[in-house]
């Protein structure tokens, strides 16, 4: 089946330093990649819709400058959150389309400490 | 606009119980796609099902079932026997077709609690 691979899986970083989160499709060509933001207990957050060789789409309220998105490749697309906060804190996941069949395949997730 | 909603915050049951999770929906468009996922612990996102706006039949999955309803556009999922292991965060989600609409939109999440 369909496997999205994301890494890291955890990472703390120092407040102002910038972190890259990797997220793979191993086994089909994503197009469309998804990436989320959970707070604890909370629902997923959309926060940007990543498309191949073009920019991603954010939501509202998400800036674009804080999470780059960049999704060079059919099967790669990041994440970087920059000069990073103890607010940024959180589990990120992403997501991406596997197939015509709207099945959706998500990466273990990536839960970022920023101290 | 759509929108999922999952009533329930927090459920706690006793091992062997049957319980109910429920997902109510509201879209516009004729053709759409409803999902639950497991979200343990550990965090991974665990595919449940996905069911299209055509085909209503329920279905079984060894102790899981869900039920699609589109009179009441519900798409509730029952745990039958219940086990320890079942403790979860379970969402709901739903995307349209097209466009902008094949995105997913969750529902806040059910937290179940399976006690021995």
């Amino acid at each position: 089946g369909a496997v999205v691979s994301q890494h890291p899986s955890r990472v703390i970083c120092k407040s102002g330093t910038s972190v890259k989160i990797e997220c793979r499709s191993l086994d089909f060509q994503a197009t469309t990649m998804f990436w989320y933001r959970q707070f604890p207990k909370k629902s997923l957050m959309l926060m940007a819709t990543s498309n191949e060789g073009s920019k991603a789409t954010y939501e509202q309220g998400v800036e674009k400058d804080k999470f780059l998105i960049n999704h060079a490749s059919l099967t790669l697309s990041t994440l970087t959150v920059t000069s990073a906060h103890p607010e940024e804190s959180s589990l990120y996941i992403c997501s991406a389309r596997s197939g015509p069949t709207y099945g959706y395949t998500f990466g273990s997730g990536t839960r970022l400490t920023v101290v | 606009a759509q929108k999922v909603t999952q009533a329930q915050t927090e459920i706690s049951v006793v091992e062997k119980e049957d319980v109910t999770l429920d997902c109510v929906y509201e879209t516009r468009d004729t053709t759409y796609y409803l999902f639950w996922y497991k979200q343990p612990p550990s965090g991974e996102l665990v595919f449940l099902i996905r069911r299209n706006s055509f085909d209503e039949q329920n279905e079984i999955s060894g102790r899981y079932s869900w039920n699609f309803q589109k009179s009441t556009s519900s798409f509730n999922f029952t745990i039958t026997a219940s086990q320890v292991v079942d403790s979860a965060v379970y969402f709901c989600a739903l995307s349209g077709n097209a466009g902008n609409n094949r995105k997913l939109i969750w529902g806040l999440g059910t937290s179940l609690a399976v006690n021995p």
